[in-house]
């Protein structure tokens, strides 16, 4: 069964320095998608970053990217120049495509990042 | 603008209750789904649908129920069989044939137990 660890429950950064959350995971599959959301004190989920298994290149979105390292099936997420506006809990997702009726993506149990100013 | 809307944001149950959790969406996405979340246990799925009139079971489903009559509305049923039903519930849609879109979220509601 595919799986999803956030080894950090919490974390905490100074403003405009960087940080970065771990995400591994678990998975016999070869192709999927991996993903970060951000869920701020609103509760509103936010679409951060995503990454495609097949392609080596780290996505990039402005002040965030990510360190994908398929054969380790690691997934961090860095942020840059830290905001306050960046405190928030942080999710890591994986999805596989839709090879049979079971399409899900599945969730980690999140890191809390605090942003100190 | 397109988007999940979840209503209401606020929901009290009394002990035996069923309640009724709304969900829809006018983004024109084949997939629904309903996730509960409770604190330090991430998001846990309780059903999904993708196509109308049919919806599979989550990780959670016991103590739910949903319909799936029109593809913009996805309504989740808390009965009185949910032993502990105090958490915030999430809903999300999805196109399907590709996974690289992930989910569209709702605001949530938070259903607590009086």
């Amino acid at each position: 069964a595919q799986t999803v660890t956030q080894s950090q429950p919490e974390m905490s950064v100074q403003e405009a320095e960087t940080v970065t959350l771990s995400c591994t995971y678990d998975t016999s599959e070869s192709d999927y998608y991996l993903f970060w959301y951000k869920q701020p004190p609103s509760r509103q989920m936010i679409l951060v970053i995503r990454q495609e298994a097949y392609k080596q290149q780290n996505a990039t979105e402005n002040r965030f990217s990510v360190n994908f390292q398929k054969a380790a099936k690691s997934f961090s997420l860095k942020i840059s120049d830290s905001q306050l506006g960046d405190a928030a809990m942080y999710f890591c997702a994986y999805r596989i495509p839709l090879k049979t009726s079971y399409d899900k993506v599945i969730f980690g149990p999140g890191t809390s990042l605090s942003v100190i100013p | 603008d397109g988007g999940i809307t979840q209503s209401p944001k606020y929901l009290f149950r009394k002990e035996g209750q069923n309640v009724t959790l709304s969900c829809e969406q006018n983004l024109n996405h084949d997939a629904m789904y309903w996730y509960r979340q409770d604190p330090g246990q991430g998001l846990r799925l309780i059903y999904y649908s993708q196509i109308v009139n049919d919806f599979q079971k989550g990780d959670i489903a016991e103590g739910y129920s949903v319909s799936r009559e029109k593809k913009e509305s996805f309504p989740l049923t808390v009965t009185s069989a949910q032993k502990n039903p105090t958490a915030f519930y999430l809903c999300a849609s999805s196109r399907l044939g590709t996974g690289i879109y992930g989910y569209t979220f709702g605001s949530g509601t938070r259903l607590t137990v009086v």
